[in-house]
């Protein structure tokens, strides 16, 4: 079975600047999610995606942050502006959803480092 | 406010020696814990899980043991290899919710 795949593997971009990250689930995942993990830090849940629908954006800054899936398979996160503590690996994970695979795991793609200088 | 907390930083084991990763959580709602594989550069693989109807789950060298009273949770790893050298990190879900929340992970280093 293919894993997470994301896009880029590394970033560097400049304050104000935008940036954009994308991720193709496993296949057959109804679930997905954005995780922001900042050096020293768990994964932060952003958002999670049950099909093509938002199921949880409470913690995206959605000032400046957004996030799509439009027909239920790739996902693309973007920042703009960026800002300094924006630096972070971006990590997509997917998983099977519905109630009969709760005790299912996520599973991680290798993520996307981002820096902003 | 750290609802999965992983109090050591850093564990550092001899090869073939016990390593034990600790865990506490403070939302009693929480009633399905995880335990999470990373190495540099890669995403987190999922390692074992528990639900809060049980208090020890076995996988190989792998055991999580689970104290609904003192919310605590632990992961032992016996005997303890160099490529178990990774950050270890705990999550722990509600009931219904498919999101875990994650701690800030524990680093283990095992010695040849």
């Amino acid at each position: 079975e293919a894993g997470v795949a994301q896009s880029p593997r590394y970033k560097i971009i400049e304050k104000r600047q935008s940036v954009a990250f994308w991720c193709n689930p496993i296949s057959g995942h109804a679930t997905l999610y954005w995780y922001q993990q900042i050096l020293g830090q768990g994964p932060k849940l952003l958002i999670q995606f049950q099909n093509n629908g938002v199921v949880d954006d409470s913690q995206l800054p959605k000032d400046r942050f957004s996030a799509e899936r439009l027909k239920g398979v790739d996902s693309t996160l973007k920042i703009q502006p960026a800002k300094l503590e924006d630096s972070a690996v971006y990590l997509c994970a997917s998983s099977l959803g519905g109630q009969s695979s709760y005790n299912s795991p996520l599973h991680f793609g290798n993520g996307t480092r981002l820096t902003v200088t | 406010d750290q609802q999965v907390k992983q109090n050591s930083p850093s564990l550092s084991v001899q090869e073939g020696r016990i390593s034990i990763l600790n865990c506490d959580y403070t939302n009693s709602m929480f009633d399905y814990f995880l335990w999470y594989k990373k190495y540099p550069a890669e995403g987190p693989t999922f390692l074992i899980s528990i639900s809060s109807i049980k208090d020890k789950n076995e996988d190989g060298r792998f055991t999580v043991f689970l104290n609904k009273s003192a919310k605590h949770l632990s992961l032992h790893i016996v005997p303890s290899q160099p490529g178990d050298s990774a950050v270890y990190f705990c999550a722990a879900r509600t009931g219904g919710s498919y999101i875990p929340t994650f701690g800030r992970g524990t680093s283990l280093i095992v010695h040849p």
